[in-house]
């Protein structure tokens, strides 16, 4: 069975300052993905980035990159240059076998606040 | 851009009830979740289908039934509702076999019950 902690219930970041979301997770699939998501407070669930097990190199998107150490089981996100609009939940996710029909298993989440 | 529109954002209903939770996707994804979310427990995933006519148990079941006779649709059902399934319920539908892919979620059902 797949397992994602994120160990911050909330966290905080000054305008313009970059921030690092922690995610670890547990799986014993050789092969899996994992996945970024963010939840403004309207709700919407926005996918972020997603970096599989065998990409060589960590992914990014724009502002959004992911630092991943497979040895360590972390897949922490780095948000650079934060502004306001960046507060929200944020989801840390994976897909076990990295199969199309496993459904994603999600961590509880962390808040992030961004001041002004 | 890929549309799951779920039927309320809002609903308020009684205990006891039968609660219909209705959520539609227009790109033609074989895979359809149901998750709830509940603060600091982030989702939990209750029903997914990987096909019309077929249905998963997720780590939550109990209490929920669901339904996919269209490929578009899926269904999730409260079969008699109760104050423990409060909840905020989102719906996320997903392509089959490209393993990069994300899920895509709708905007969520804020449900009570009274």
């Amino acid at each position: 069975a797949q397992k994602i902690t994120q160990t911050q219930p909330g966290m905080f970041v000054q305008e313009k300052e970059a921030v690092t979301l922690d995610c670890t997770y547990d799986t014993s699939d050789p092969s899996y993905g994992l996945f970024w998501y963010k939840q403004p407070s309207s709700g919407e669930m926005i996918f972020l980035i997603y970096q599989g097990s065998y990409d060589q190199q960590n992914a990014t998107e724009g502002r959004y990159s992911l630092n991943f150490q497979k040895a360590r089981k972390s897949a922490n996100l780095v948000i650079s240059a934060s502004q306001l609009g960046d507060s929200a939940m944020y989801f840390c996710a994976m897909r076990g076998r990295n199969s199309g029909n496993t459904p994603l298993v999600f961590g509880k989440g962390t808040r992030l606040s961004v001041i002004a | 851009d890929v549309k799951v529109t779920q039927s309320s954002r809002y609903l308020v209903k009684r205990t006891g009830e039968k609660v219909f939770l209705e959520c539609v996707q227009d790109m033609d994804h074989e895979n359809m979740f149901w998750y709830r979310q509940d603060p600091g427990l982030g989702l939990r995933l209750i029903y997914f289908s990987y096909d019309v006519k077929m249905k998963e148990k997720g780590d939550i079941p109990e209490g929920y039934s669901v339904s996919r006779e269209k490929k578009e649709r899926f269904s999730l059902i409260l079969e008699s509702a109760s104050t423990n399934q409060t909840s905020m319920y989102l719906c996320a539908s997903r392509t089959g076999g490209e393993s990069n892919q994300p899920q895509h979620f709708g905007d969520g059902t804020r449900l009570s019950i009274l």
